[in-house]
């Protein structure tokens, strides 16, 4: 069974960089795309991004800008930064496996944006 | 991008009710990639329906997913109290991919 399990710091301040990490286990990082969503408090899923076990990304054309999803195949990792973050980059963020649609997620962080 | 609007906001029913939830999408969705999960609070997002009509593994037969096009329905039969939760459609036919502003199923 594959997991996915997001870490990073829970608060950030206004202007500086989201980091967060989510860690595949139970199967390999390889052959798959892998995707960051989130979902701000009171709000839908929003789609941020995708990478490939190759490193192939895509994103959100809103925050295309201030977004670079990465991947670390050796330690079945992959990776989000967003720079420049406001109160509105507050959200909970899930991590999810690409499978066509999104198949395996993880439970979600939640980031708070707050000086 | 491709915009998916979902109607109703909310759908407030009681347990054994028929939910029909709907997903249009601002242009025809590429070889049919359009998903529909259920959120519940505190909880990841399940993947309920894959291309169309194609139900996740464990997904009862209650669930239906159809349409073409640009017009697409999640109906869910004889509603159970695991079913009262958000309902979101995603296409991921084309970068960069999608989800629609979800439907909430209340309990009426």
């Amino acid at each position: 069974q594959v997991h996915l399990q997001e870490s990073g710091p829970g608060l950030v301040k206004p202007s500086e960089t989201l980091s967060l990490t989510c860690t595949v286990s139970g199967g390999s990082i390889n052959n798959f795309y892998w995707s960051w969503v989130r979902q701000p408090p009171g709000k839908g899923l929003e789609y941020v991004g995708y990478v490939s076990y190759k490193g192939r990304t895509d994103y959100s054309l809103s925050l295309k800008s201030r977004t670079t999803i990465s991947v670390d195949a050796s330690k079945n990792q992959f990776f989000l930064i967003m720079t420049s973050v406001t109160a509105a980059d507050t959200a909970v963020y899930y991590c999810a496996r690409v499978n066509s649609p999104f198949d395996y997620w993880g439970q979600g962080i939640l980031v708070t944006v707050s000086s | 991008e491709i915009v998916l609007t979902q109607s109703p906001g909310t759908l407030s029913l009681s347990p054994g009710d028929s939910a029909t939830l709907s997903c249009k999408a601002s242009e025809t969705i590429n070889s049919y990639y359009l998903a529909w999960y259920q959120h519940k609070p505190g909880q990841a997002p399940r993947l309920l329906i894959h291309s169309v009509s194609s139900r996740a593994a464990g997904i009862p037969d209650r669930v239906r997913g159809s349409g073409s096009g640009t017009d697409f329905t999640l109906t869910i039969s004889r509603l159970e109290p695991e079913d009262f939760a958000v309902y979101y459609c995603q296409q991921y036919g084309t970068s960069p991919y999608t989800f629609g502003g979800g439907t909430k199923i209340e309990i009426k």
